[in-house]
């Protein structure tokens, strides 16, 4: 089975202040991992995936299979980066095709 | 515009009462997929369709049918609505496969009393 788990479902910062994001998940093959956000009264949308290996809006985030984490990070946060951001996972065949989302982190960037 | 949309934005019924939420793409997506949002559980798969009749189980398909009988097409029903499923329900789609992009609808907040 694939999980995906964002244990922080709030986090405030302040601006200019670093922003890390945790994402861990449990996938026994290969995952494909993705970071979405949700920008308020706007539709959920694609941030980065681990394939890509860029950098959107200033955020990266580095697949480690050892640990089995995916954390988002940013080293500047700015006001507009308030949003909620969700950890998602798609696994192998064995999978079938699901996408797997984690609880989602609601992040505050306060001036 | 490249969107998927969804129909009805907002919807409020009855236990028991039948109802369909449509989604539509206009990428010439194969795939598709229902999710549904609740707070502290984050985004759930309900069902996901890889092509023209082909559907599949999520992780929360009790209680709802899908059908994708056109590609662009994939509405969700639910035949018997529980309040249990009150909820915030997004449609997806992307290219080819569940590792594409995923583009959302702007949801459906729906209320079973």
């Amino acid at each position: 089975a694939q999980r995906v788990t964002q244990p922080e479902k709030l986090l405030s910062v302040f601006k200019g202040a670093p922003v890390e994001l945790k994402c861990n998940y449990s996938y026994s093959g290969s995952p494909e991992l993705f970071w979405y956000v949700q920008y308020s009264r706007q539709r959920l949308q694609l941030l980065l995936r681990h394939i890509s290996r860029e950098s959107i809006k200033g955020f990266t985030a580095d697949l480690n299979k050892g640990e089995t984490s995916f954390h988002l990070k940013k080293p500047f946060a700015q006001e507009e980066d308030s949003a909620m951001y969700y950890c998602a996972l798609s696994g192998g065949e064995t999978s079938g095709s699901r996408l797997t989302f984690g609880e989602g982190t609601q992040l505050t960037v306060n001036p | 515009e490249a969107q998927v949309t969804q129909n009805p934005r907002y919807l409020i019924t009855v236990t028991g009462k039948k109802l369909t939420v449509t989604c539509s793409q206009n990428m010439n997506h194969e795939y598709m997929s229902w999710y549904r949002q609740d707070p502290g559980l984050g985004l759930r798969q309900i069902y996901y369709s890889m092509n023209v009749e082909v559907t599949d189980k999520g992780d929360v398909p009790e209680g709802y049918k899908v059908s994708r009988k056109e590609k662009r097409n994939f509405p969700l029903i639910l035949e018997s609505p529980s309040p249990n499923q009150t909820s915030l329900y997004f449609c997806a789609s992307s290219l080819y496969f569940r590792g594409d992009t995923q583009y959302f609808g702007p949801g459906t907040r729906l209320t079973v009393l």
